[in-house]
Protein backbone atom coordinates (compact mmCIF):
# COMPACT_ATOMS: atom_id res chain seq x y z
CA UNK A 1 0.00 0.00 0.00
CA UNK A 2 1.39 3.43 -0.92
CA UNK A 3 2.08 6.38 1.14
CA UNK A 4 -0.85 9.09 1.29
CA UNK A 5 0.56 11.80 -0.69
CA UNK A 6 1.84 15.13 1.14
CA UNK A 7 3.22 18.11 -0.40
CA UNK A 8 6.83 17.89 0.20
CA UNK A 9 7.33 21.38 1.43
CA UNK A 10 5.38 24.48 2.62
CA UNK A 11 6.03 27.74 4.13
CA UNK A 12 5.05 30.73 4.98
CA UNK A 13 5.42 33.90 7.08
CA UNK A 14 4.62 34.62 10.77
CA UNK A 15 0.75 35.48 10.90
CA UNK A 16 0.43 33.94 7.89
CA UNK A 17 -1.91 30.40 6.87
CA UNK A 18 -0.67 27.75 5.38
CA UNK A 19 -2.90 24.54 4.70
CA UNK A 20 -1.24 21.01 3.95
CA UNK A 21 -3.35 18.62 2.27
CA UNK A 22 -3.20 14.79 2.45
CA UNK A 23 -4.64 13.11 -0.48
CA UNK A 24 -5.55 9.13 0.22
CA UNK A 25 -7.83 6.59 -1.81
CA UNK A 26 -11.04 5.58 -1.32
CA UNK A 27 -9.88 2.84 0.82
CA UNK A 28 -8.42 4.97 3.53
CA UNK A 29 -9.11 8.58 3.70
CA UNK A 30 -12.04 8.09 1.94
CA UNK A 31 -13.68 5.11 3.98
CA UNK A 32 -12.83 6.36 7.02
CA UNK A 33 -13.11 9.60 9.60
CA UNK A 34 -9.81 8.61 11.05
CA UNK A 35 -7.37 11.18 9.86
CA UNK A 36 -4.78 12.48 12.15
CA UNK A 37 -1.74 14.80 11.91
CA UNK A 38 1.38 14.90 13.86
CA UNK A 39 3.86 17.49 14.32
CA UNK A 40 7.73 16.02 14.42
CA UNK A 41 10.50 18.62 15.66
CA UNK A 42 14.04 16.73 14.30
CA UNK A 43 15.14 14.29 17.17
CA UNK A 44 11.66 14.22 19.05
CA UNK A 45 8.49 11.66 19.01
CA UNK A 46 5.43 12.54 16.87
CA UNK A 47 3.30 14.79 18.88
CA UNK A 48 -0.65 14.02 18.06
CA UNK A 49 -2.10 17.47 16.73
CA UNK A 50 -5.24 16.85 15.02
CA UNK A 51 -7.58 13.41 15.24
CA UNK A 52 -10.44 11.94 13.67
CA UNK A 53 -10.10 14.61 11.08
CA UNK A 54 -11.32 17.19 13.06
CA UNK A 55 -10.36 17.33 17.05
CA UNK A 56 -7.94 18.42 18.90
CA UNK A 57 -6.17 17.10 21.56
CA UNK A 58 -5.98 19.51 25.25
CA UNK A 59 -3.59 21.43 25.00
CA UNK A 60 -2.75 21.77 21.41
CA UNK A 61 -3.61 25.46 20.09
CA UNK A 62 -6.60 26.44 18.12
CA UNK A 63 -4.47 27.78 15.32
CA UNK A 64 -4.58 23.88 14.42
CA UNK A 65 -7.63 22.46 12.64
CA UNK A 66 -8.22 19.88 10.18
CA UNK A 67 -10.89 19.09 7.52
CA UNK A 68 -11.30 16.68 5.36
CA UNK A 69 -13.40 15.64 1.71
CA UNK A 70 -13.79 13.01 -0.29
CA UNK A 71 -10.16 11.04 -0.20
CA UNK A 72 -8.05 14.05 0.91
CA UNK A 73 -7.75 15.35 4.48
CA UNK A 74 -5.93 18.95 4.86
CA UNK A 75 -4.26 20.62 8.33
CA UNK A 76 -4.28 24.19 8.37
CA UNK A 77 -2.52 26.28 10.33
CA UNK A 78 -3.48 29.63 11.09
CA UNK A 79 -1.21 32.91 12.55
CA UNK A 80 2.38 30.97 11.86
CA UNK A 81 4.65 30.80 14.50
CA UNK A 82 8.39 30.31 14.86
CA UNK A 83 7.58 27.38 16.79
CA UNK A 84 5.33 25.87 14.20
CA UNK A 85 8.21 25.01 11.60
CA UNK A 86 8.56 21.06 11.46
CA UNK A 87 7.92 18.24 9.86
CA UNK A 88 3.93 17.17 9.80
CA UNK A 89 2.15 13.58 8.90
CA UNK A 90 -0.45 12.95 8.27
CA UNK A 91 -2.24 8.99 9.13
CA UNK A 92 -5.44 7.26 8.30
CA UNK A 93 -6.64 4.20 9.65
CA UNK A 94 -7.05 1.54 6.32
CA UNK A 95 -9.18 -1.15 7.60
CA UNK A 96 -7.60 -4.77 9.07
CA UNK A 97 -6.61 -2.95 12.13
CA UNK A 98 -3.85 -1.15 9.55
CA UNK A 99 -2.83 2.20 9.50
CA UNK A 100 -1.10 4.25 6.64
CA UNK A 101 1.18 7.61 6.28
CA UNK A 102 1.83 10.30 4.63
CA UNK A 103 5.06 10.61 3.07
CA UNK A 104 5.57 14.31 5.10
CA UNK A 105 5.53 17.67 4.78
CA UNK A 106 8.47 20.08 5.64
CA UNK A 107 6.95 23.58 7.07
CA UNK A 108 9.42 26.43 7.00
CA UNK A 109 8.34 29.52 8.38
CA UNK A 110 10.02 32.06 6.49
CA UNK B 1 3.71 11.42 33.55
CA UNK B 2 3.16 9.19 30.70
CA UNK B 3 5.88 7.19 30.05
CA UNK B 4 7.08 4.47 26.55
CA UNK B 5 10.60 4.00 26.23
CA UNK B 6 12.00 1.66 23.85
CA UNK B 7 14.80 -0.33 24.61
CA UNK B 8 16.98 -3.02 22.76
CA UNK B 9 18.11 -1.31 19.27
CA UNK B 10 21.37 -1.90 17.97
CA UNK B 11 23.17 -3.29 15.06
CA UNK B 12 22.55 -6.78 13.34
CA UNK B 13 23.76 -8.58 10.50
CA UNK B 14 21.45 -9.20 7.52
CA UNK B 15 19.45 -11.89 8.10
CA UNK B 16 20.07 -11.46 11.92
CA UNK B 17 17.35 -10.99 14.58
CA UNK B 18 16.61 -8.32 17.14
CA UNK B 19 13.79 -7.79 19.74
CA UNK B 20 12.80 -3.86 20.74
CA UNK B 21 10.91 -3.84 24.09
CA UNK B 22 8.58 -0.89 24.78
CA UNK B 23 7.98 0.12 28.63
CA UNK B 24 4.80 1.71 29.60
CA UNK B 25 4.16 3.55 32.59
CA UNK B 26 1.96 6.61 34.02
CA UNK B 27 -1.49 5.17 32.11
CA UNK B 28 -3.36 2.18 32.00
CA UNK B 29 -1.58 0.15 29.36
CA UNK B 30 -4.46 -2.54 29.16
CA UNK B 31 -6.78 0.31 28.27
CA UNK B 32 -4.49 0.94 25.38
CA UNK B 33 -3.86 -0.45 22.11
CA UNK B 34 0.00 -0.41 20.87
CA UNK B 35 1.77 -0.05 17.44
CA UNK B 36 5.60 0.04 15.86
CA UNK B 37 5.94 2.73 14.12
CA UNK B 38 9.50 3.47 12.23
CA UNK B 39 11.36 6.14 10.42
CA UNK B 40 13.90 5.44 8.06
CA UNK B 41 16.79 8.47 9.04
CA UNK B 42 15.80 11.16 6.80
CA UNK B 43 12.62 9.43 5.37
CA UNK B 44 8.77 9.76 6.91
CA UNK B 45 6.98 7.60 9.23
CA UNK B 46 5.90 3.82 8.23
CA UNK B 47 3.47 1.91 10.26
CA UNK B 48 4.69 -1.41 11.68
CA UNK B 49 2.08 -3.58 13.70
CA UNK B 50 -0.58 -3.26 16.01
CA UNK B 51 -1.78 -5.48 18.80
CA UNK B 52 -4.97 -5.00 20.36
CA UNK B 53 -5.28 -4.49 24.09
CA UNK B 54 -4.88 -8.23 25.71
CA UNK B 55 -2.85 -9.57 22.90
CA UNK B 56 -5.12 -11.35 21.27
CA UNK B 57 -5.18 -10.02 17.56
CA UNK B 58 -1.91 -8.36 15.80
CA UNK B 59 -1.30 -6.86 12.21
CA UNK B 60 1.61 -6.11 10.37
CA UNK B 61 2.38 -3.94 7.52
CA UNK B 62 3.13 -6.16 3.97
CA UNK B 63 7.14 -5.39 4.40
CA UNK B 64 7.02 -6.73 7.19
CA UNK B 65 4.33 -9.85 7.53
CA UNK B 66 6.08 -12.97 8.67
CA UNK B 67 9.44 -11.73 9.42
CA UNK B 68 7.98 -9.79 12.38
CA UNK B 69 6.06 -10.58 16.17
CA UNK B 70 4.72 -8.01 18.05
CA UNK B 71 3.23 -8.90 21.65
CA UNK B 72 3.01 -7.63 24.66
CA UNK B 73 2.50 -8.40 28.80
CA UNK B 74 0.04 -6.68 30.38
CA UNK B 75 1.50 -7.58 33.59
CA UNK B 76 5.02 -6.30 33.01
CA UNK B 77 3.50 -2.83 31.05
CA UNK B 78 5.59 -3.31 28.14
CA UNK B 79 5.58 -4.20 24.25
CA UNK B 80 8.03 -6.08 22.19
CA UNK B 81 8.99 -6.51 18.66
CA UNK B 82 10.15 -9.90 17.47
CA UNK B 83 12.47 -9.33 14.37
CA UNK B 84 13.83 -11.38 12.39
CA UNK B 85 15.29 -12.22 8.91
CA UNK B 86 16.38 -8.34 8.92
CA UNK B 87 17.01 -6.39 5.76
CA UNK B 88 18.99 -3.06 5.29
CA UNK B 89 15.47 -1.53 4.45
CA UNK B 90 14.21 -2.12 7.85
CA UNK B 91 17.08 0.09 9.58
CA UNK B 92 15.39 3.26 11.41
CA UNK B 93 14.01 4.38 14.43
CA UNK B 94 11.39 2.46 15.57
CA UNK B 95 9.08 3.98 18.06
CA UNK B 96 6.05 2.69 20.15
CA UNK B 97 3.22 4.51 20.63
CA UNK B 98 -0.62 3.74 21.56
CA UNK B 99 -4.01 4.19 20.61
CA UNK B 100 -6.62 4.55 23.43
CA UNK B 101 -9.44 1.77 23.41
CA UNK B 102 -12.59 2.95 24.71
CA UNK B 103 -15.09 -0.29 26.28
CA UNK B 104 -15.35 -1.99 22.71
CA UNK B 105 -14.31 0.67 20.59
CA UNK B 106 -10.82 1.39 19.28
CA UNK B 107 -9.78 4.80 18.42
CA UNK B 108 -7.56 5.02 15.51
CA UNK B 109 -4.87 8.22 16.48
CA UNK B 110 -1.63 7.72 18.68
CA UNK B 111 -1.78 9.94 21.17
CA UNK B 112 1.67 8.78 23.20
CA UNK B 113 4.65 7.75 21.94
CA UNK B 114 8.23 6.97 22.89
CA UNK B 115 11.40 8.34 21.85
CA UNK B 116 12.55 5.43 19.66
CA UNK B 117 15.18 2.67 19.71
CA UNK B 118 17.31 2.50 16.46
CA UNK B 119 18.11 -0.57 14.44
CA UNK B 120 20.80 -0.19 12.24
CA UNK B 121 21.18 -3.40 9.79
CA UNK B 122 24.67 -3.91 8.41
CA UNK B 123 27.00 -5.95 7.19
Amino acid sequence: QSALTQPASVSGSPGQSITISCTGTSSDVGSFNRVSWYQKHPGKAPNLMIYEGTKRPSGVSNRFSGSKSGNTASLTISGLQAEDEADYYCCSYAGSATWIFGGGTKLTVL
Amino acid sequence: EVQLVESGGGVVRPGGSLRLTCAASGFTFDDYGMSWVRQVPGKGLEWVSGINWNGGSASYADSVKGRFTISRDNAKNSLYLQMNSLRAEDTALYYCASFPIVGPVWKYYFDYWGQGALVTVSS
